[in-house]
């Protein structure tokens, strides 16, 4: 079962380059979510899809757009990357957007801004 | 707004000697859930229990065991005879609502705590 998969794990970019990071979950989940993780922190929410087709905000969305592209597909895009958005992005996904359900989270991705 | 405080940032035991990793919440919810999340040295999150605010019996799973006490608002993580593969980041989560949508929530990360195990 691969659950919950992030590409690319790792990627190197330039200030004010684009990029797309892409998330797949094959477990029939209703809701997704992207977080980023910086030294120290712990994880914090960019933006959620509580469902097909719709997308909020979380804590920090600055500098990112989503896209629900299916049930099964979440992309977050860093639209002219900073030095700031350097972290690790976590890809999460739960059952429904539910208080109770435990969310399910994909093996990161690595960016770094240079 | 809910916060997780996970005072001990790193703990550094001996391998078989048992460890307590502390969580205190807050929040004005009258229910919620709390979560405990293993991040291994390989970086990705296992999900490890989830506690209702209605059930504060404690629980047992091998070596792992979960206090929690809504009257302290601290949901504690033990591990008994540590081991070497219990080395990781554990962190404590909260669920909150969030958005103006009905039924949209998110998880409160705690800061984590970094556990190492020293054979």
């Amino acid at each position: 079962n691969a659950g919950v998969t992030q590409t690319p794990k790792f990627q190197v970019l330039k200030t004010g380059q684009s990029m797309t990071l892409q998330c797949a979950q094959d477990m029939n989940h209703n809701s997704m979510y992207w977080y980023r993780q910086d030294p120290g922190m712990g994880l914090r929410l960019i933006y959620y899809s509580a469902s097909e087709g719709t997308t909020d905000k979380g804590e920090v969305p600055n500098g990112y757009n989503v896209s629900r592209l299916n049930k099964r597909e979440f992309s977050l895009r860093l639209e002219s990357a900073a030095p700031s958005q350097t972290s690790v992005y976590f890809c999460a996904s739960s059952e429904v957007d539910s208080r109770r359900q435990p969310q399910h989270f994909g093996d990161g991705t690595r960016l770094s801004i240079l | 707004a809910q916060k997780v405080t996970q005072a001990q940032t790193e703990i550094s035991v001996v391998e078989k000697e048992d460890v307590t990793l502390d969580c205190v919440y807050e929040t004005r919810d009258t229910t919620y859930y709390l979560f405990w999340y293993k991040q291994p040295p390989s970086g990705e999150l296992v999900f490890l229990i989830r506690r209702n605010s209605f059930d504060e019996q404690n629980e047992i799973s091998g070596r792992y065991s979960w206090n929690f006490q809504k009257s302290t608002s601290s949901f504690n993580f033990t591990i008994t005879a540590s081991q070497v593969v219990d080395s990781a980041v554990y962190f404590c989560a909260l669920s909150e609502a969030v958005g103006s949508g009905a039924g949209s929530y998110q998880l409160t990360f705690g800061k984590g705590t970094k556990l190492s195990v020293i054979p």
